[in-house]
């Protein structure tokens, strides 16, 4: 199975801050058809999680630009610029290459 | 507007089986592969069963392989999972969310709550 290391644990940031989260894989991501299948959640508090990047770089429908995703083939950063407080709750990273289908820990932003 | 409503949780004793279902509105939901993730309380996401959009293969996490079930049914847009010797380690959220498209089109239900407990 592909496991998915996040980094840090929690992270608090000041509003207008940024904050960047890390998650590695244990094996590559890149698909011989050149899509890295690497996709980043957010759970806010009491709710579903929701889609904010996929594809390792792809903004997500609705998702302020203030998200971003970078990586490599098993290296990925999400990047949350300028932070506002309707950003806090538990970010995820998840690998969709093959099954089982795999999460990262999650990582809790709060806000200071 | 596009839903995802879960439904079937609720108490059980271990050994138990449930069945939950998912009805999806708002969206084409037989073009999509569609998933199971669980959610422990206070843990994080398990992925624990697939469908293909046309049911042509399913798949499953270990932990549950051998007692669960996952089924479609594309002329009620409805999602399904059974569950069979349900045990404690079971409880958690059910949450029923479509594989994310090429364009990042993705969809997740509120979930439903499963607790297996004598």
């Amino acid at each position: 199975d592909i496991v998915m290391t996040q980094a840090p644990l929690s992270v608090s940031v000041t509003p207008g801050e940024s904050a960047s989260i890390s998650c590695r894989s244990s094996k590559s991501l890149l698909h011989s058809n050149g899509i890295t299948y690497v996709y980043w959640y957010l759970q806010k508090p009491g709710k579903s999680p929701q889609l904010l990047i996929y594809r390792m770089s792809n903004l997500a429908s609705g998702v302020p630009d203030r998200f971003s995703g970078s990586g490599s083939e098993t290296d990925f950063t999400l990047k949350i610029s300028r932070v506002e407080a309707e950003d806090v709750g538990i970010y995820y990273c998840g690998q969709l290459l093959e099954n089982p289908l795999t999460f990262g820990s999650g990582t809790k932003l709060e806000i200071k | 507007e596009v839903q995802l409503v879960e439904s079937g949780g609720g108490l059980v004793q271990p050994g138990s089986s449930l069945k939950l279902s998912c009805v999806a509105s708002g969206f084409t939901f037989s073009n999509y592969g569609m998933n199971w993730i669980r959610q422990a309380p206070k843990k994080g996401l398990e992925w624990i069963a697939l469908i293909y959009y046309d049911s042509s293969n399913k798949y499953y996490a270990d932990s549950v392989k051998g007692r669960f079930t996952i089924s479609r049914d594309n002329s009620k847009n409805t999602l399904y999972l059974e569950m069979n010797s349900l045990r404690s380690e079971d409880t958690a959220m059910y949450y029923c969310a479509n594989i994310p498209s090429e364009f990042g089109v993705a969809y997740w239900g509120q979930g439903t709550l499963v607790t297996v407990s004598s």
